[in-house]
């Protein structure tokens, strides 16, 4: 199992700023993921967090909007831009091995909470 | 149409009923399929994953059938504290998993 730490655990944001969570896991590993839960919604995947180079990012997610830095193998940032009240949501990083059959334990971290007025 | 979908629920169910949740993916290249469990206000964790064979876990049986593309959670002996949301969740081997919107359970004294 990972342990993550995530913060901040929840943020009132203004519109047209900008919000960075931090994410940092007690072991190195390989992938780390962003992931978005809208109210009411499940998660939706933003970013694949790779280790020395760009993340890489799913259908309706941008670097503009979405930037994530991973520069090492235990902590990664995912900065929310230009905000607006539609990005209100909990961000959710996690971390597991994803790439094989049979293989599907994520671990989350406990949230980052945003709300945007 | 989505690519996991559940019954949004919510169930609500008397201590000690038994209780099934169903879940259908689009995807038939699809893996390896997980149910996750996520409690209100915190984070997803996995309750278990789901073989073509059936598995148990306690009171936990998950099924799979790839020909109908749906898969299957039963709670028997439902306790209060199995309230929470059931994800269901699919590995479409696309090196991510993707998460059904969840049923919500409610146990009931």
């Amino acid at each position: 199992s990972a342990v993550i730490s995530q913060k901040p655990s929840r943020d009132i944001c203004q519109r047209g700023t900008s919000l960075t969570i931090q994410c940092q896991v007690d072991s190195q590993v390989t992938m780390m993921f962003w992931y978005r839960q809208q109210p009411g919604q499940s998660l939706t995947l933003i970013a694949t967090a790779n280790q020395g180079s760009e993340a890489t990012y799913e259908s309706g997610f941008v670097i503009d909007k979405f930037p994530i830095s991973r520069p090492n193998l235990t902590f990664s940032t995912l900065t929310v831009s230009n905000l607006s009240p539609e990005d209100s949501s909990i961000y959710l990083c996690s971390v597991g091995e994803v790439g094989t059959a049979n293989t599907g334990e994520l671990f989350f971290g406990e949230g980052s909470r945003l709300t945007v007025l | 149409r989505k690519e996991v979908e559940q019954d949004p629920g919510p169930f609500n169910v008397p201590e000690g009923a038994t209780v099934a949740f169903n879940c259908t993916y689009s995807n038939s290249a699809s893996q390896s399929f997980f149910w996750y469990r996520q409690d209100c206000r915190k984070e997803p964790k996995l309750l278990m994953s789901v073989y073509s064979s059936g598995n148990e876990d306690g009171r936990f049986t998950a099924q799979l059938n790839r020909a109908s593309q749906y898969i299957s959670l039963l709670i028997r002996d439902s306790k209060l504290s199995d309230s929470a949301t059931y994800l269901c969740v699919v590995n479409t081997g696309f090196q991510k998993l993707v998460f059904g919107t969840g049923t919500r359970l409610l146990v009931s004294p």
